[in-house]
């Protein structure tokens, strides 16, 4: 069965610094993976998406995430944090092209210090 | 381009009640997903409508029913609802091909169900 494992429920970064999220999945097959973003009482925002191609993905609000076959590994990263940043973050692994829907992480909490 | 809209916001029902949850499709979307997150977890997938019949089913029970209707649009249904089925009911849509294989979803702002 497939699954997805954030293994950090809290992440506290300052403002300005760097961030990294990890992502580590296990799937049978060439996996697709999403990073979501929920800010509370909100629904979830596509991030970024692997499908397949360049490992290194670029999404929206300067956000990018590199698929590590070797690692099964799905890390975000951003190399500046505002504080809108501050929101729930979902790692998400599907089948592609399947009807079996999307399994989700339990989520990272990212707080910003100013 | 009208994103996914979904309808009531908020809504409290009864142990043992019924309750209707609506969602409408992103314009140019064919297949509706649901999605079950309860408080401080990601989202469970529920179920998976396209071209108005269910197509993928997740862990759960039978009491958990859907309908899409021909414009896309799509509800989701509990019967004899449980203090745990409080959550929040997110609605996805997206651009289903062939067998209805959907890879990208886009969702909805959710549905915040409190069972008293």
């Amino acid at each position: 069965a497939q699954s997805v494992t954030q293994p950090d429920i809290h992440i506290t970064v300052s403002e300005g610094a760097s961030l990294e999220l990890r992502c580590n999945y296990s799937y049978g097959a060439t996996p697709y993976l999403f990073w979501y973003v929920q800010s509370p009482g909100q629904g979830l925002q596509l991030l970024l998406k692997y499908f397949s191609g360049d490992t290194l993905v670029q999404g929206i609000k300067g956000f990018e995430a590199e698929f590590k076959r070797s690692q099964s590994s799905f890390n975000l990263r951003k190399p500046s944090v505002h504080w809108s940043d501050a929101a729930e973050y979902f790692c998400a692994v599907g089948p592609g092209g399947g009807a079996d829907g999307l399994t989700f992480g339990k989520g990272t909490h990212l707080i910003i210090q100013p | 381009e009208t994103g996914v809209t979904q309808s009531p916001t908020h809504l409290i029902k009864t142990r043992g009640q019924q309750v209707t949850l609506r969602c409408s499709s992103q314009s140019g979307h064919n297949t509706v997903s649901w999605y079950q997150q309860a408080l401080g977890q990601g989202p469970q997938f529920i179920f998976q409508y396209y071209r108005e019949e269910e197509n993928g089913r997740g862990n759960f029970p039978p009491r958990f029913s859907g309908l899409q209707f021909p414009n896309y649009s799509s509800e989701l249904n509990v019967n004899a609802l449980e203090l745990d089925d409080s959550a929040l009911y997110l609605c996805a849509s997206s651009l289903g091909e062939g067998m209805g294989l959907v890879y990208e979803q886009y969702f909805g702002p959710g549905t915040r169900l409190t069972v008293t």
